[in-house]
């Protein structure tokens, strides 16, 4: 079974800074990695698929790299509406499995 | 426009047992894999398990697995977690979960349904 750690768990920033959290899995994922948001008391939203650019309808500011075990989520000057809940998840095989979460607070 | 609606979701004490159904509209149904994805409560995500396009794959987390089953009937768009022996650790909002294609991630998330085990 597959373990994702991210870090940090929580991190506090200003508009416009540059945000990155990292995920590394336990054995390598290859480049089965995706990245969710969750805003409170909504569902998870698909963020990144594969590395790959954004997802439809998510801003461009956000960005994601790696291969393997270890992977990062940039999002590139944070506006407000970002504060929420980033989780990596891998699909890379059974069980599939998410990372514990990092919230991130936009002071 | 892709809808996933949850019912189901029970106060059960623990032992006991509940089905958890999803209703599925906005896609052809049949040509994707499903999952179940469940967030206890303040906590963070926790995958469940998965089913293939066709049934004849199943898929589940190493907390739920012997416990839980995955099923779906394609005829009525249907999804299907039947949770038997339940614990209080198995409280939470458990998601249907639209997969992208036949066994890769999350593409789409219903709104939950809400399950509470306690005594």
């Amino acid at each position: 079974e597959i373990v994702l750690t991210q870090s940090p768990e929580f991190q506090s920033v200003t508009p416009k800074e540059k945000v990155t959290i990292t995920c590394r899995a336990s054995e390598s994922v290859y480049s089965s990695l995706h990245w969710y948001q969750q805003k409170p008391n909504q569902s998870p939203e698909l963020v990144i698929k594969y590395g790959s650019p954004p997802s439809s309808g998510v801003p461009s500011r956000f960005r994601a790299s790696g291969f393997g075990t270890d992977f990062t989520l940039t999002i590139n000057s944070v506006e407000p509406e970002d504060a929420a809940t980033y989780y990596c998840h891998h699909s890379a095989s059974f069980p599939h499995a998410f990372g514990q979460g990092t919230k991130l607070e936009i002071e | 426009e892709v809808q996933l609606v949850e019912s189901g979701g029970a106060l059960v004490h623990p032992g006991g047992s509940v089905r958890l159904s999803c209703a599925a509209s906005g896609f052809t149904f049949d040509d994707y894999a499903m999952q179940w994805v469940r967030q206890g409560p303040g906590k963070g995500l926790e995958w469940v398990s998965l089913i293939t396009w066709d049934g004849r794959e199943t898929h589940y987390g190493e907390s739920v697995r012997g416990r839980f089953t995955i099923s779906r009937d394609n005829s009525k768009n249907s999804l299907y977690l039947e949770m038997n022996s339940l614990r209080t650790e198995d409280t939470g909002l458990y998601f249907c979960v639209k997969d992208n294609s036949g066994g890769s991630y999350p593409d789409h998330w219903g709104q939950g349904t809400l399950v509470t085990v306690s005594s």
